[in-house]
């Protein structure tokens, strides 16, 4: 079936460092690729999409590009903040109605 | 504002009791959706609606129940029979269901003692 396989956290970063955090997906067909972010004590929050393949997903700074030839859906962003520290969820959504989320991987960014 | 509004945001019981969770959208979506969040876990589906009266099993449907008499509505309850019902507990809506655009609430926090 549908996978998402996301790396491992805790991802510790300064202020002002590049971030990449990696995604590979497993599906048939043409999937749509998501990532969601989920601050402290909240629920999850849409922050970008592709929906098909060299689609490049942009929101505040972050930015991701669907490869379908390395199935990978990487969140990079070139300066974090304090302020982006949470939880970074990939997704997928094949062709049914259910949407495929990996383990998430926490950020913790320092001043 | 529009959006999703669950409660209670926390929530203790007894082994052996049914608990339910309220989840409500203004927002006008046709789809809703109950996920469960473990730590170090990603989000695993237990059910889901595209249209009201009607809902479909997750993956982990199993001790768990769901109902969808208006659309704005899809309360679950956490049933006895769920052996491990300890968890983060998310509602989510989508406007067009299959699109993976989710919409989520706050969350509620199930803790059996």
């Amino acid at each position: 079936g549908d996978s998402v396989t996301q790396m491992e956290g805790p991802v510790t970063l300064s202020e002002e460092a590049f971030l990449t955090i990696n995604c590979t997906y497993t599906a048939t067909g043409y999937p749509s690729l998501f990532w969601y972010v989920q601050y402290p004590g909240e629920g999850l929050q849409l922050l970008l999409k592709a929906t098909k393949a060299d689609d490049k997903g942009s929101n505040k700074g972050f930015e991701a590009t669907y490869r379908k030839e390395t199935t990978s859906f990487h969140l990079e962003k070139g300066s974090v903040q304090v302020s982006d520290s949470a939880v970074y969820f990939c997704a997928l959504t094949g062709g049914g109605f259910k949407t495929i989320f990996g383990a998430g991987t926490r950020l913790f960014v320092k001043a | 504002d529009g959006g999703i509004t669950q409660s209670p945001k926390y929530l203790f019981r007894k082994e052996g009791q049914n608990v339910t969770l309220s989840c409500e959208q203004n927002l006008n979506h046709d789809a809703m959706y109950w996920y469960r969040q473990d730590p170090g876990q990603g989000l695993r589906l237990i059910y889901y609606s595209q249209i009201v009266n009607d809902f479909q099993k997750g993956d982990i449907a199993e001790g768990y129940s769901v109902s969808r008499e208006k659309k704005e509505s899809f309360p679950l309850t956490v049933t006895s029979a769920q052996k491990n019902p300890t968890a983060f507990y998310l509602c989510a809506s989508s406007p067009t269901p299959g699109t993976g655009e989710l919409f989520f609430g706050e969350g509620s926090r199930l803790t059996v003692l």
